[in-house]
């Protein structure tokens, strides 16, 4: 079974430019997260889906951060305008329900680094 | 809120060495409570994970129990591996309303095991 694919795997830009990040989730899961993890931390949610609909964003920083899932498959997340402290890896992870919990299953993430 | 602390690494041992990593929540309810792994440059992988009170969760020789009275799930390792090294994450969860559940991380403890 294929994993959680996301893209790029690094990214670098300047403050102030945009950026945006792709995820594939495991074939028939439907919820679908995006994880900031910044050096040194543990990764923090920045927006839950449950197939194309939002489920939780409540720290998600709308006035520059956004993402959609139109078809309830695969997601973008996008930065515009980046800042410095956005410096972070950017997870993506997928769920199933399993007995009585859901398992989330994480992809590789992008690295981003705003100069 | 939810909140999940955990011992500060890096925790540096020799390979065959007993390890324990410390972790403790604040939570509402009866959340469950998870351990992954972080391998360099990977995403993270599921290690092990406990739905209730005194459930054992296990996996590749690491074993963590839910106890709900002291509010805490210790990872511990009988015999190390320099293979182990990794960061290791514990985690709660809280199932959702809209589906789905809601990871809080700790800030991850750095495992280093030398030969």
């Amino acid at each position: 079974e294929a994993g959680v694919a996301q893209s790029p795997r690094y990214k670098i830009i300047e403050k102030r430019q945009s950026v945006a990040f792709w995820c594939n989730p495991i074939s028939g899961h439907a919820t679908l997260y995006w994880y900031q993890q910044i050096l040194g931390q543990g990764p923090k949610l920045l927006i839950q889906f449950q197939n194309n609909g939002v489920v939780d964003d409540s720290q998600l920083p709308k006035d520059r951060f956004s993402a959609e899932r139109l078809k309830g498959v695969d997601s973008t997340l996008k930065i515009q305008p980046a800042k410095l402290e956005d410096s972070a890896v950017y997870l993506c992870a997928s769920s199933l329900f399993s007995g009585q919990i859901y398992e989330q299953y994480f992809g590789p993430g992008t690295r981003l680094t705003v100069t | 809120g939810n909140s999940v602390t955990q011992m500060e690494g890096p925790v540096t041992l020799s390979e065959e060495a007993f390890l324990t990593i410390n972790c403790t929540y604040t939570a509402t309810g009866y959340p469950s409570l998870f351990w992954y792994v972080q391998y360099p440059g990977e995403g993270l992988q599921l290690l092990l994970k406990a739905t209730k009170a005194d459930d054992k969760g296990s996996n590749k020789g690491f074993e963590a129990t839910y106890r709900k009275e002291t509010t805490s799930f210790h990872l511990e390792k009988g015999s190390v591996q320099v293979s182990d090294s990794a960061v290791y994450f514990c985690a709660l969860s809280d199932l959702l309303t809209g589906g789905g559940n809601k990871l809080t991380f700790g800030t991850g403890t750095q495992l280093k095991v030398e030969l």
